[in-house]
């Protein structure tokens, strides 16, 4: 079935520097990747999402890109904040699809 | 407001006791998700459903069940609580293919369960 591999499990950065965070997913007929945010106590929220007819997408700080051939898809934060601390999941889903998979999850810290 | 409800967002119960968690959308949404999570660990899907009188067991096995007889509610039960039940659990909502439906999956604030 369809699996999504994400990395790293843990990243920690300095404020200001930049955070990567990778996934790869397994069914080419994936074509709907988004990224969620769950800070400490809260429920998992959207960020930015990508569609496989789409190779960037850029949202002030956050930006996604996605490579189809590859099956790699990633999320980049740009001079990232103390309040980007949390747990970000990738996933991808299928058209027509019931079940969206997730990846297990990047703890990011960001010191200040 | 349309938005993914949940009740009650904190349990503590004693080992044995039958408990229902509460999930209700107003997002018009037919597709809706039971999953099971410790803090800020792996999402686990316990359970789904298509529709009205559909549910199907997730990837997680659990000894929970549900039920689907109205499209906006979706109650999660637990027959007999044990301590390795405690955990957090997320109930989610997404549209079905239709016009306008974005395929983002919704989660709502989730219930926190213990079992003494």
């Amino acid at each position: 079935g369809e699996n999504v591999e994400q990395h790293p499990s843990t990243l920690s950065v300095q404020e200001g520097d930049s955070a990567v965070i990778k996934c790869t997913y397994s069914d080419s007929a994936s074509n709907y990747f988004p990224w969620y945010k769950q800070e400490l106590g809260k429920r998992p929220q959207l960020i930015i999402d990508i569609r496989s007819n789409v190779g960037e997408k850029k949202d002030q700080r956050i930006a996604v890109t996605l490579n189809k051939t590859a099956k790699h898809f990633s999320l980049h934060i740009t001079e990232t904040q103390p309040e980007d601390s949390a747990v970000y999941f990738c996933a991808a889903s299928i058209p027509g699809g019931f079940k969206t998979i997730f990846g297990a999850g990047t703890r990011l810290f960001v010191k200040a | 407001e349309a938005d993914i409800y949940q009740t009650p967002r904190y349990l503590v119960i004693g080992t044995g006791k039958k408990i229902t968690l509460e999930c209700s959308q107003t997002m018009g949404h037919d597709k809706m998700y039971w999953y099971q999570q410790d803090p800020g660990m792996e999402l686990h899907l316990i359970h789904y459903s298509y529709g009205v009188n559909s549910t199907e067991k997730g990837d997680l096995s659990s000894e929970s069940t549900v039920s689907r007889i109205r499209t906006e509610h979706f109650p999660l039960t637990l027959e007999s609580a044990r301590p390795s039940h405690t955990s957090q659990y997320l109930c989610a909502s997404r549209c079905l293919d239709r016009v306008g439906c974005t395929d983002t999956q919704y989660f709502g604030p989730g219930t926190r369960l213990t079992v003494l």
